[in-house]
């Protein structure tokens, strides 16, 4: 079992760019989410999917910010123009569903917009 | 609002000591804590965890204590290893029917000197 698989491990992007990045959750897994994480804010949850669908996007801290799950193999997040604030280590997680059992994440993307 | 307090933000102890971080939390309807394990460059992973209707968890060198009536609980590294050196971080969801949606602890760096 590969894990979570997410790329780019790292990206530097000019303020103002759009940034996608990108997750595979383990095979099987029917629930993904995708974290922020940062000195000053520690671990976020943007937002979650179960079975592809967006369950709560409340932690999506404004509308510049998107997250897709076409299909049980693949979700990105993307941030619409970024901004230096938007500078953080973005991590995916996937579980087999409702219980916390499970519960696995990816390596992150350290992301960087100068 | 930080629903899950941690202290401290960061520990050095000495090879064989005893590490102790603590986490404490106000929701009464949080049943499920698990504690991660970060270290540098990868995405935190699962250590241990315990639900409340037990007051002790051990496994090998890590416990956890559990005092539902403080609502508190605590990680304790027995035996500390260089290896262990990482960041800690506790958590805390509701139930297994919570599509592991946790409330995160800020982290300690733990520091472990030979």
């Amino acid at each position: 079992d590969a894990g979570v698989i997410q790329s780019p491990r790292h990206e530097v992007t000019e303020m103002g760019q759009e940034v996608t990045l990108r997750c595979k959750p383990i095979s099987g897994h029917n629930s993904l989410f995708w974290y922020r994480q940062t000195m000053m804010r520690g671990l976020e949850l943007l937002i979650y999917f179960n079975n592809n669908v967006p369950i709560d996007d409340s932690g999506m801290p404004e509308d510049r910010f998107s997250a897709k799950m076409p299909n049980a193999s693949f979700s990105t997040l993307k941030i619409q123009p970024s901004e230096p604030r938007d500078s953080a280590v973005y991590f995916c997680a996937s579980s087999p569903g409702r219980s916390t059992n499970g519960y696995t994440f990816g390596s992150g993307t350290r992301l960087t917009v100068v | 609002q930080q629903q899950v307090k941690q202290s401290p933000q960061s520990l050095i102890v000495q090879k064989g000591g005893i590490s102790i971080i603590n986490c404490a939390y106000e929701n009464t309807a949080f049943d499920y804590f698990p504690w991660y394990q970060q270290f540098p460059g990868k995405g935190p992973a699962l250590l241990i965890a315990i639900r409340p209707d037990v007051s002790e968890k051990k496994e090998g060198r890590f416990t956890i204590s559990f005092n539902k009536s403080a609502k508190q609980f605590s990680l304790h590294i027995m035996d500390s290893q260089p290896g262990d050196s990482a960041t800690y971080f506790c958590a805390a969801s509701i139930g297994t029917d919570s599509w592991g949606k946790f409330q995160f602890g800020a982290g300690t760096q733990v520091v472990v000197t030979p």
